[in-house]
């Protein structure tokens, strides 16, 4: 079945430092892939999204782009903040033959410090 | 406009006992998908509903179920609480039933003891 397979947390950085938080996909069919952020106390808000193969999503300086031959979805910031510090969580959907279900990976914790 | 909004915000039940949540959707968007979020883990779907029509179920028992109204609000109610069911439960409303991008409520926290 489709699954989502998310890097292990948690992970802490200096500001400004270079991330990378990885993501591999297992799907039948040709998926939709998302980034979600969740802060401390709150819902899932999305932070990008790419619709099929060599597309690349972007959002507040993070970009993540769709690898069909890889089968992943690393999310990269160049430069994170203090700010950024949240749980990601990687996303799949394989659409209507699946009901829109959608299949999230455990969540990688973020943590920057100034 | 407004987003997806759930209610209550928190809850405290025991087991054993039923629980009902709500969710309106954003204004415009037909489909309604429920989610449970257990503490560090990613959320797991739980059941889609699109034009008042069940069009998706995970992996939950039966005590869970839902609907949606004409309106497009729904409900979610799980029967004979069990401790397991502490959870973030999730609500994410998108346009069409297949394929779109979820938007997510704030979520109801319940804690069953």
């Amino acid at each position: 079945g489709d699954s989502v397979t998310q890097m292990e947390g948690p992970v802490t950085l200096s500001e400004e430092a270079f991330l990378t938080i990885n993501c591999t996909y297992t799907a039948t069919g040709y998926p939709s892939l998302f980034w979600y952020v969740q802060y401390p106390g709150e819902g899932l808000q999305l932070l990008l999204k790419a619709t099929k193969a060599d597309d690349k999503g972007s959002n507040k300086g993070f970009e993540a782009t769709y690898r069909k031959e890889t089968t992943s979805f690393h999310l990269e910031k160049g430069s994170v903040q203090v700010s950024d510090s949240a749980v990601y969580f990687c996303a799949l959907t394989s659409g209507a033959n699946t009901g829109n279900q959608f299949y999230f990976g455990t969540g990688t914790s973020l943590t920057v410090i100034p | 406009d407004a987003g997806v909004t759930q209610s209550p915000t928190h809850l405290i039940k025991t087991r054993g006992q039923q629980v009902t949540l709500r969710c309106s959707p954003i204004s415009g968007h037909k489909s309604v998908s429920w989610y449970q979020q257990v503490l560090g883990q990613g959320p797991q779907f739980i059941f889609q509903y699109y034009e008042k029509e069940e069009r998706g179920r995970g992996n939950f028992p039966d005590r869970f179920s839902a609907r949606q109204f004409p309106n497009y609000s729904s409900e979610l109610n799980v029967n004979a609480l069990l401790l397991g069911d502490s959870a973030l439960y999730l609500c994410a409303s998108s346009s069409i039933g297949g394929g779109q991008t979820q938007y997510f409520g704030p979520g109801t926290r319940l804690l069953v003891l």
